[in-house]
């Protein structure tokens, strides 16, 4: 079974753009998390979604939106990229549902903003 | 609210044991365990949920004290392979899905 997939693994980006990451989760997984990782802050949740809707999501800026689509892909956006927003970001997936099931992720995407 | 775990990193030597802690003031609906290697992405090791229940892998061990909201991982017979910061994440009741870990505990396994 494939694993979870990221796309792009590196970006580099300019400050005050925006950015487009893509996570394709494991085959069946309805339920897709997001999170950013740091040196300083280690691994924080930005949101998740659970057949295509957002179910929790945490203490993120408006600027950081997400959505799924019905095979249950999901792309997580940032505007107005601010220096402090380079980082590792890392989507993982699960069966969902109401009880609490194992998260699998991704390789993640490595953002630089300059 | 961010769990806390202890030790913030430990040495061994291959054979040893470690335990790493994990605790929070909410009440916990689960907790997760997840080891990360330099370079890589985080990978499972255990769930422990309310109740009781465990899924995880048959060489790693862990306990949860509901009454306390504390988890501990139990690293037994340490391998070189072991080496990598543990992070416990934990969910809070009525917020499945939304996993909030701690900083890590960095294990390194000496031969």
């Amino acid at each position: 079974k494939a694993g979870v997939t990221q796309t792009p693994r590196y970006l580099i980006k300019t400050r005050g753009q925006q950015v487009t990451l893509s996570c394709s989760p494991i085959s069946g997984h309805r339920s897709v998390s997001w999170y950013q990782q740091t040196p300083g802050q280690g691994l924080q949740f930005l949101f998740e979604y659970f057949s295509e809707t957002q179910r929790n999501k945490g203490n993120f800026p408006g600027r950081f939106s997400g959505r799924q689509f019905s095979n249950s892909r999901s792309e997580m956006n940032v505007s107005t990229l601010e220096l402090g927003d380079s980082a590792l970001y890392l989507c993982a997936s699960s069966w969902g549902g109401r009880i609490s099931y194992e998260q699998y992720f991704g390789p993640g995407t490595r953002l630089t903003v300059t | 609210q961010q769990p806390v775990q202890s030790p913030q990193a430990v040495i061994l030597r291959e054979g040893e044991d470690a335990v790493i802690n994990c605790s929070s003031s909410k009440a916990l609906y689960s907790v997760h365990w997840y080891r990360q290697k330099h370079g890589e992405a985080p990978v499972f090791l255990m769930i422990l949920l309310k109740g009781g229940e465990q899924k995880g892998h048959d060489k790693i061990s862990a306990s949860f004290n509901e009454k306390k909201q504390q988890s501990s991982l139990y690293l037994t017979a340490s391998q070189l392979s072991y080496s990598g910061t543990y992070f416990c994440g934990t969910e809070e009741g009525g917020s499945q899905g939304n996993l909030i870990f701690g900083k890590g505990t960095k294990l390194s396994v000496k031969p």
